[in-house]
């Protein structure tokens, strides 16, 4: 049992390069969200999604998009990269029915330069 | 004003101390609540969920004053392995999203 998996796990993307993150979760699970975490900062979400097919812009959802076509699958994309987006991103699942079973991935570091 | 407000610290105590953490919240509706602990370079995992009545869990008390909208975290007899950061976490009355504290460091030391 996986739980919630990201890749990659470290990236380095040059100003206006883009990209794809990848969450991916084996629990079925209906809720998923994207954080990033600035050092020595909490963690603020990005966007999330409750559903299939579904997505919801979060605290800080500017220079992001976000893609749920698949359950288990939630894609984070950065069309063109900032160094202001230099950052942790963790993924996160929920069953959406049970408050405290929120799974974090392990987190990918990405540095823009 | 941010939603959910905690001292960044660090607080440096000696093993065996008691230390309290505290942090406050600003959306009155929100329902449910937590501390979560975060390791240094590691994801954030759940450390206990915060109740009116307060809540203990071996040598971890946490409790929430709702009418002042404040959540505290008081840890006795700290351990060199309690060193971490410590998130006050919000969930909002949706059930939807939940919204971090800054998060509070911990450094235990011999």
């Amino acid at each position: 049992n996986a739980g919630v998996t990201q890749t990659p796990k470290f990236r380095v993307l040059k100003t206006g390069q883009s990209m794809t993150l990848l969450c991916a979760q084996d629990m079925n699970h209906e809720y998923m969200y994207w954080y990033r975490q600035d050092p020595g900062m909490g963690l603020r979400l990005i966007h999330y999604s409750v559903g299939e097919g579904t997505t919801a812009k979060g605290e800080v959802p500017d220079g992001y998009n976000v893609s749920r076509l698949k359950k288990q699958n939630f894609l984070l994309g950065l069309e063109s990269a900032a160094p202001s987006q230099t950052s942790v991103y963790f993924c996160a699942s929920n069953t959406g029915t049970e408050i405290y079973g929120y799974t974090f991935g392990s987190g990918t570091r990405l540095t823009v330069v | 004003r941010k939603e959910v407000e905690q001292d960044p610290g660090p607080f440096n105590v000696p093993e065996g101390a008691t230390v309290a953490f505290n942090c406050t919240y600003s959306n009155s509706a929100s329902q449910s609540f937590f501390w979560y602990r975060q390791d240094c370079r590691k994801e954030p995992k759940l450390l206990m969920s915060v109740y009116s009545s307060g809540n203990e869990d071996g040598r971890f008390t946490a409790q929430l004053n709702r009418a002042s909208q404040y959540i505290s975290l008081l840890i006795r007899d700290s351990k060199l392995t309690d060193s971490a950061t410590y998130h006050c976490v919000v969930l909002d009355n949706a059930g939807n999203m939940l919204t971090f504290g800054g998060g509070t460091r911990l450094m235990v030391k011999p």
